[in-house]
């Protein structure tokens, strides 16, 4: 079936950057842009941009924008996301999400990835 | 950016109320609108897509409605698994934006 699996929990010092990944399997990969998402303690979920596996560009939240940068593999059928000069305002579950466009908008975020921890601590 | 105001941030309600939970965007972003339902720990689950498509497997106690920049959720007959906080989210637009939520708690 239809599946995202993400990559596993992190635990990083200020400063430092996270990379986490989020395989697709059960769907043709190059349909579907991949949004990346987080929930931070305490906080609503925030976006945070979205890339295009077929060409690998990408949109980011201007808060994000400069410090992250997301990527795609399609030999693998993975993209990644990473996210540098990490601060404790960054530990968050982040997530990934499918959605094959506005054509398809009753499609939208119709599929998610489990969730990555990561923990932000000196 | 689009701002999506959601009301009420909390309530409180007892099973077999009937709820009802609004999203106001500063602008028309139909029908690009979706809700969903977080629990702590859990992965969010879409409840409603294009405003009023219901989610395959999602009982029809939940509905979606509303155009252009008003919007509404509604629970004809709270269950126990029902409480949650609510998040509409927008996605007409870049950035796509969350409402602030709404916890819905047992009375």
């Amino acid at each position: 079936q239809d599946q995202l699996v993400q990559s596993g929990a992190e635990v990083k010092k200020p400063g430092a950057s996270v990379t986490i990944s989020c395989r697709a399997s059960g769907f043709t990969f190059s349909r579907y842009y991949i949004h990346w998402f987080r929930l931070a303690p305490k906080e609503g979920p925030e976006w945070m941009g979205r890339v295009n596996p077929n060409d690998g560009s990408a949109s980011y939240a201007q808060k994000f924008q400069g410090r992250v940068l997301m990527t795609s593999d399609a030999s693998t059928t993975t993209v990644y996301m990473e996210v540098n000069s990490l601060r404790s305002e960054d530990t968050a579950i982040y997530y990934c999400s499918r959605d094959r466009g506005q054509t398809w908008y009753y499609d939208a975020l119709d599929l998610w990835g489990q969730g990555t921890v990561v923990i932000v601590s000196s | 950016d689009i701002q999506m105001t959601q009301s009420p941030s909390a309530m409180s309600a007892s099973i077999g109320d009937r709820v009802t939970i609004t999203c106001r965007a500063s602008q028309g972003v139909s029908p690009f609108l979706v809700w969903f339902q977080q629990k702590p720990g859990k992965v969010p689950k879409r409840l409603i897509s294009g405003v009023s498509r219901l989610e395959g497997g999602v009982p029809p106690r939940f509905s979606g409605s509303g155009s252009g920049t008003e919007f509404t959720l509604t629970i004809t007959s709270l269950q126990p698994e029902d409480f949650a906080t609510y998040y509409c989210l927008q996605h007409s637009s870049f950035p796509l934006t969350f409402g602030g939520g709404t916890k819905v708690e047992m009375k």
